[in-house]
C-alpha cells in the first residue's frame, strides 16, 4: 500500500535553531517529491519539488534531501524564524493512477523567541 | 493564491441539507481537485477533473458528487450533508497530472 510517514508529529525549537523533519514513503513507481508548507487556516503551499535523480534541493532556508535507494526524504530549515511556525507535509507522487499524490499527515513546528 | 477562489469561506449546515462548494480559476489549468482535511490524516482526494466535464474519483468519494462545466469552476455537492462530512475542504489546480499543484484557501465546513 502506497504510505508516506512524517516524523516528529511535532516540533518545538527555539528561535533561530536549525531543524530536520524527516518522511519515509513506500510508494512506488515514484514520480517525484514534494515538500509543502500549511500555515493555520491557509492552503499548502509547494517549498521544494524533486524527482528521484535529484539528492538535494533548497529554496532559501528550506534545504530538501532525497535517498531514492531508502526511500526517505527530509527538510532542513536553518536558522529559523518565527514565520516558519507552521505544518510541514510530505507528499510523494505515484506514477500509478493518473499520477495520484500520496499525502502525509504533517509535521507541525513551532517557533518560540 | 494562484488564480484560486473557493466560496463559502466558511458554512454551517444541517444534517440532511444538500450544500454545494465552489472552486473558481483564473489559471486555465486541466486539472482541478477536491481535498477535504481532517486533524490526524493528510490530505484525502475526494474527486478530481482532467478536463471540462472529465472527472474522477478519489479515495473517500462516498457522499459527494462533482460537476466541471467550465474550465475554470468545479463544484463539490454534497447531496445530504452529514456530520462526518465536517471538515475543511481544498480545491487545488493544476497545468498537469504531475506538475505542481496549487491551492485554494480552504472552507471550512460544519454540519450540525
Amino acid at each position: 500500500k502506497n504510505q508516506v510517514e512524517q516524523s516528529p508529529q511535532s516540533l518545538i525549537i527555539l528561535e533561530g535553531k536549525n531543524c530536520t523533519l524527516q518522511c519515509n514513503y513506500t510508494v512506488s513507481p515514484f514520480s517525484n517529491l514534494r515538500w509543502y508548507k500549511q500555515d493555520t487556516g491557509r492552503g499548502p503551499v509547494s517549498l521544494t519539488i524533486m524527482t528521484f535523480s535529484e539528492n538535494t534541493k533548497s529554496n532559501g532556508r528550506y534545504t530538501a534531501t532525497l535517498d531514492a535507494d531508502t526511500k526517505q526524504s527530509s527538510l532542513h530549515i536553518t536558522a529559523s524564524q518565527l514565520s516558519d511556525s507552521a505544518s510541514y507535509i510530505c507528499v510523494v507522487i505515484s506514477m500509478d493512477s493518473n499520477y495520484q499524490l500520496i499525502w502525509g499527515a504533517g509535521t507541525k513546528l513551532i517557533i518560540k523567541p | 493564491d494562484a488564480g484560486i477562489t473557493q466560496s463559502p469561506r466558511h458554512k454551517v449546515t444541517e444534517t440532511g441539507t444538500p450544500v454545494t462548494l465552489r472552486c473558481h480559476q483564473t489559471e486555465n489549468h486541466r486539472y482541478m481537485y477536491w481535498y477535504r482535511q481532517d486533524p490526524g490524516h493528510g490530505l484525502r482526494l475526494i474527486h478530481y477533473s482532467y478536463g471540462v466535464k472529465d472527472t474522477d474519483k478519489g479515495e473517500v468519494s462516498d457522499g459527494y458528487s462533482v460537476s466541471r462545466s467550465k474550465t475554470e469552476d468545479f463544484l463539490l455537492t454534497l447531496e445530504s450533508a452529514t456530520s462526518s462530512q465536517t471538515s475543511v475542504y481544498f480545491c487545488a489546480i493544476a497545468g498537469a497530472a504531475n506538475t505542481e499543484a496549487f491551492f485554494g484557501q480552504g472552507t471550512r465546513l460544519t454540519v450540525v
